[in-house]
C-alpha cells in the first residue's frame, strides 16, 4: 500500500468554481499534514499545513483533515487560471521521522 | 529573510564526469533534505540532514551518489561517474526540526547529463 496517495488527475475546473483536491495516507501515527503547490518549472511551495482534525482556512484555501478516515483535503473556492498547478500532498510517517510526498495532482482551471 | 539557495541553476555535464551541486539552507534550520524530480514526475527522496548526520540514506539511488554537511549548515550532493538517468531536477529543501515542520524548497540545480 502506498503510504500517500492522490488522483494524478488532471482535474479541470471551471474558473470561478471550487477545486477539491484529496490525498489518503496510510500511516496512523502522521501528525502533520502538508499541502504545496508547484507550477510548471518551478520547485514546490506551501499553500497550508494542518495537524488537527477538521478545517483550516486562509483565504480562497481550505485544508480539511480526518485522522480516522485518514485522509487530507484541500479546496480552492474561486479557482483563478493561477491556480493551474500541480498539488502536491505530504504526511508526516511518525515513525520513521520523514516526509513523504504523494505524486502530486495537476488542477487546470478553464478560463 | 534569504531561503534556501541552490548552486548551480543548470549544470551539463559529459556522461561519466563527477559533478556536485550545492545546497545553502535557511539560517538556523537544522533539517535538511534532497530530492530528485524527473520530468513530469514527483518527488523522489534521496537524503535528509539533521545537523551534520545523515539518518536517513535510504534513497540514494547507488553508491554513486553521496551527500554530505558540514557546520551544521552548506550540503553537497555528489554524483560519480555521472549517467544520462541522472538527467533531472534536483531539489533542496530545509525545515527548522524533523519531519513534522514545514519544508522549505529552494529553486533546484537542473542536472543534464548528455
Amino acid at each position: 500500500q502506498k503510504e500517500v496517495e492522490q488522483n494524478s488527475g488532471p482535474l479541470s475546473v471551471p474558473e470561478g468554481a471550487i477545486a477539491s483536491l484529496n490525498c489518503t495516507y496510510s500511516d496512523r501515527g502522521s501528525q502533520s499534514f502538508f499541502w504545496y503547490r508547484q507550477y510548471s518549472g518551478k520547485s514546490p511551495e506551501l499553500i497550508m499545513s494542518i495537524y488537527s482534525n477538521g478545517d483550516k482556512e486562509d483565504g480562497r484555501f481550505t485544508a480539511q483533515l480526518n485522522k480516522a478516515s485518514q485522509y487530507v483535503s484541500l479546496l480552492i473556492r474561486d479557482s483563478q487560471p493561477s491556480d493551474s498547478a500541480t498539488y502536491l500532498c505530504a504526511v508526516n510517517i511518525w515513525r520513521d521521522d520523514k516526509i513523504i510526498f504523494g505524486k502530486g495532482t495537476r488542477l487546470h482551471i478553464l478560463p | 529573510g534569504a531561503g534556501v539557495s541552490q548552486s548551480p541553476s543548470n549544470k551539463v555535464t559529459e556522461k561519466g564526469k563527477d559533478v556536485e551541486l550545492r545546497c545553502d539552507p535557511i539560517s538556523g534550520h537544522t533539517a535538511l533534505y534532497w530530492y530528485r524530480q524527473s520530468l513530469g514526475q514527483g518527488l523522489e527522496f534521496l537524503i535528509y540532514f539533521q545537523g551534520n548526520s545523515a539518518p536517513d540514506k535510504s534513497g540514494l539511488p547507488s553508491d554513486r551518489f553521496s551527500a554530505e554537511r558540514t557546520g551544521g549548515s552548506v550540503s553537497t550532493l555528489t554524483i560519480q561517474r555521472t549517467q544520462q538517468e541522472d538527467s533531472a531536477v534536483y531539489l533542496c529543501a530545509s525545515s527548522v526540526g524533523g519531519s513534522a515542520d514545514t519544508q522549505y524548497f529552494g529553486p533546484g540545480t537542473r542536472l543534464t547529463v548528455l
